[in-house]
């Protein structure tokens, strides 16, 4: 079994520019969340994918952007970066569709800096 | 809206006393409470949940609906029990998890 892995482990962008973030759920998982936690805070909800369809969103504006494959992995992608943007970008899967009653598996994050 | 709270940014115990991480909640129905932790160069993960009504590595959290809380509790204190905690909360009609800033446990020998 394996765990949660996401890609790259550090990013730098510059204001204005699109980044891309990936993530592999563990194996057996169809659901994976995206949070952003900025430096001193929680983790906050972007989204979450069940079975290739978003189906939970939080307070982020449109810009923030996802996908789920077919074999569950999944991307955020984030065009006109802002340098508030900046923060640690988690992934967690589960099986079931819902992160509130299934156990949440977290990936170790991908540093996003921008400048 | 919906929020969680945890007021102490940091908590020093030492080894062998009882440790109460607290966490308030505001939320008008009925929530979904976790507590998540992270210790030094590991992941974040699930300590436990309120429905569970389960005891992990020695922790308990008892659902206070009056007063809207949900504090993670341990009689005895260890030296690994050290890490960052964080209170969650889930709202029934969806499935978005709301955590609070966190509480960083510090154990002292």
């Amino acid at each position: 079994e394996t765990g949660v892995t996401q890609s790259p482990t550090h990013l730098i962008k510059t204001r204005g520019q699109q980044v891309t973030l990936r993530c592999s759920s563990q194996s057996g998982h169809n659901t994976v969340s995206w949070y952003q936690q900025a430096l001193g805070q929680g983790p906050q909800f972007i989204f979450q994918y069940y079975r290739e369809e978003e189906n939970g969103r939080g307070n982020f504006p449109p810009r923030f952007s996802g996908l789920q494959f077919p074999n569950y992995s999944s991307e955020l992608n984030v065009n006109a970066l802002e340098l508030d943007d900046s923060a640690l970008y988690l992934c967690a899967s589960c099986w079931g569709g819902r992160a509130s009653t299934d156990t949440q598996y977290f990936g170790p994050g991908t540093r996003l800096t921008v400048l | 809206a919906q929020r969680v709270t945890q007021p102490e940014k940091l908590l020093s115990v030492f080894k062998g006393a009882p440790v109460e991480l607290k966490c308030n909640y505001s939320y008008s129905g009925s929530p979904e409470l976790f507590w998540y932790v992270q210790y030094s160069r590991q992941r974040l993960q699930l300590l436990l949940r309120h429905i569970s009504r389960e005891s992990i590595k020695g922790f308990t959290a008892d659902l206070n609906k009056g007063e809207t809380s949900f504090h993670l509790k341990k009689p005895f204190a260890q030296e690994e029990d050290s890490a960052m905690y964080y209170c969650a909360l889930s709202r029934n009609r969806d499935d978005k998890i709301i955590f609070g800033k966190g509480t960083r446990l510090h154990i002292l020998p």
